[in-house]
């Protein structure tokens, strides 16, 4: 069975600093490994999706991620933190050896507060 | 652009009232899913489809049913509410160019059950 575990459930930065959501995750075959960010009252959005290929992923708003297979994690990261990036941070993971309808499964969620 | 829009956006109902929460996309995505998400839970995949007519369970499909006649259509119906499935629902697709593992997501229903 595929899971993924964001091992803190807030995480807090000043603005201008760099920030980091961690993120690990378990799957018997090869990963597709997503990260989502949610405003207040809003639906979920992508940011960023590793597939194959470059182990640093970029996605928007200049965040990128890191995947490092023999740590099995996939941590988010942002060079300079906003303000605006305070949210609801969300991983997820598609095991690619499991069948069965492209079903994702999401880790519980971070929340980030970035601070003046 | 559409895209992917849930109604209501809130809903308050009583124990034991058939609620159906719609969800509608404008890209044509293959696939659709509803998810419920609670504090401490993140989310948790209710049921998914693969196509109009193809609905799968998922994690916690109790108490929820689902149908899927038309592509852009996937409707969830809570057959007899009950205070624990006061949650917010989400819907997601996913398909065309983007590839069908990456998701988008409606903007949520939030239901209370009384």
């Amino acid at each position: 069975a595929q899971s993924v575990a964001q091992p803190e459930d807030q995480v807090n930065v000043a603005e201008g600093n760099p920030l980091t959501v961690k993120c690990t995750y378990s799957v018997s075959g090869n990963p597709y490994l997503f990260w989502y960010v949610q405003y207040p009252n809003r639906g979920l959005q992508f940011l960023l999706k590793y597939i194959t290929g470059d182990n640093l992923v970029k996605g928007s708003y200049g965040f990128e991620a890191e995947f490092n297979k023999s740590q099995t994690s996939f941590h988010l990261k942002k060079p300079s933190a906003l303000v605006s990036d305070s949210a609801l941070y969300f991983c997820a993971v598609r095991d690619m050896a499991t069948g069965g309808g492209n079903k994702l499964t999401f880790g519980t969620g971070t929340q980030l507060k970035v601070e003046l | 652009d559409a895209g992917i829009t849930q109604s209501p956006r809130y809903k308050i109902t009583e124990t034991g009232r058939q609620v159906t929460l719609m969800c509608h996309q404008t890209w044509s995505h293959s696939y659709m899913f509803w998810y419920r998400q609670d504090l401490g839970h993140g989310l948790r995949l209710i049921y998914y489809s693969a196509a109009a007519d193809i609905t799968d369970k998922g994690e916690v499909p109790d108490g929820y049913v689902v149908s899927r006649s038309k592509t852009e259509n996937f409707p969830l119906t809570l057959e007899s509410a009950t205070r624990s499935q006061t949650s917010v629902y989400f819907c997601a697709s996913s398909g065309g160019l983007a590839g069908v593992l990456t998701q988008y997501f409606g903007p949520g229903t939030r239901l209370l059950v009384l």
